[in-house]
């Protein structure tokens, strides 16, 4: 089955303690995207992906940095959570970087940051 | 300012309503311009995609006035399955590529029977 997965689910952490979120596609898609949502904020997004060893920011890369060594990885590293950082994440991809493909969202990590 | 602005409304309509939703964006040279879908909880999906000439799926028209900046999205014959939440999305970066891309803080609608 096509799909984005993410791990964990649910995190429950502590401030200033190193954690990665995962994000997986098997759809062979070259670009990746990052988002975390919040109410009355809406979907922002945080780093996104052309392709392999390509990455730039987008709207909020603070506090986030991210890789890309492969085709089907683009995880999430938060180096140093803070409570700021509490938010629904999502990861995307799509089939390539071209302005009209639509793009797959996994179902989401829930993350707290005590 | 925002760069992509909507009416978060709630919109709360009868089965067979017609409803209309509006999406305003900041940059002129925007390239690509999306509807998504977003039920409770749950990641959000494509809806449709906008086009210039404007563009419909069934029972959903998306426009787009590029003069006024924004784009809409209509929705007819409304049924109980399309209570969502619905995310205007746009491509603020010049250029034909996916890029930078910035979601609307979505429109509530909820259909009752």
């Amino acid at each position: 089955e096509a799909q984005v997965t993410q791990n964990p689910r649910y995190l429950i952490t502590v401030t200033g303690k190193k954690l990665t979120v995962t994000c997986s596609q098997n759809m062979n898609h070259e670009y990746m995207s990052w988002y975390r949502q919040d109410p009355g904020l809406g979907l922002r997004q945080i780093y996104y992906s052309m392709n392999v060893e390509v990455t730039d920011k987008g709207d909020v890369p603070e506090g986030y940095k991210v890789s890309r060594k492969e085709k089907r990885n683009f995880p999430l590293i938060l180096e140093s959570p803070s409570p700021n950082q509490t938010s629904l994440y999502f990861c995307a991809s799509s089939a390539d970087g071209r302005a009209y493909n639509e793009q797959f969202f996994g179902p989401g990590t829930r993350l707290t940051v005590l | 300012r925002k760069e992509v602005e909507q009416d978060p409304g709630p919109f709360n309509v009868p089965e067979g309503a017609t409803v209309a939703f509006n999406c305003t964006y900041s940059n002129s040279a925007s390239q690509s311009f999306f509807w998504y879908r977003q039920d409770c909880r749950k990641e959000p999906k494509l809806l449709m995609s906008v086009y210039s000439s404007g563009n419909e799926d069934g029972r959903f028209t998306a426009q787009l006035n590029r003069a006024s900046q924004y784009i809409s999205l209509l929705i007819r014959d409304s049924k109980l399955s399309d209570s969502a939440t619905y995310l205007c999305v746009v491509n603020l970066d010049r250029g034909s590529t996916l890029g930078r891309l910035y979601f609307g803080r979505g429109t509530q609608l909820t259909v009752w029977p």
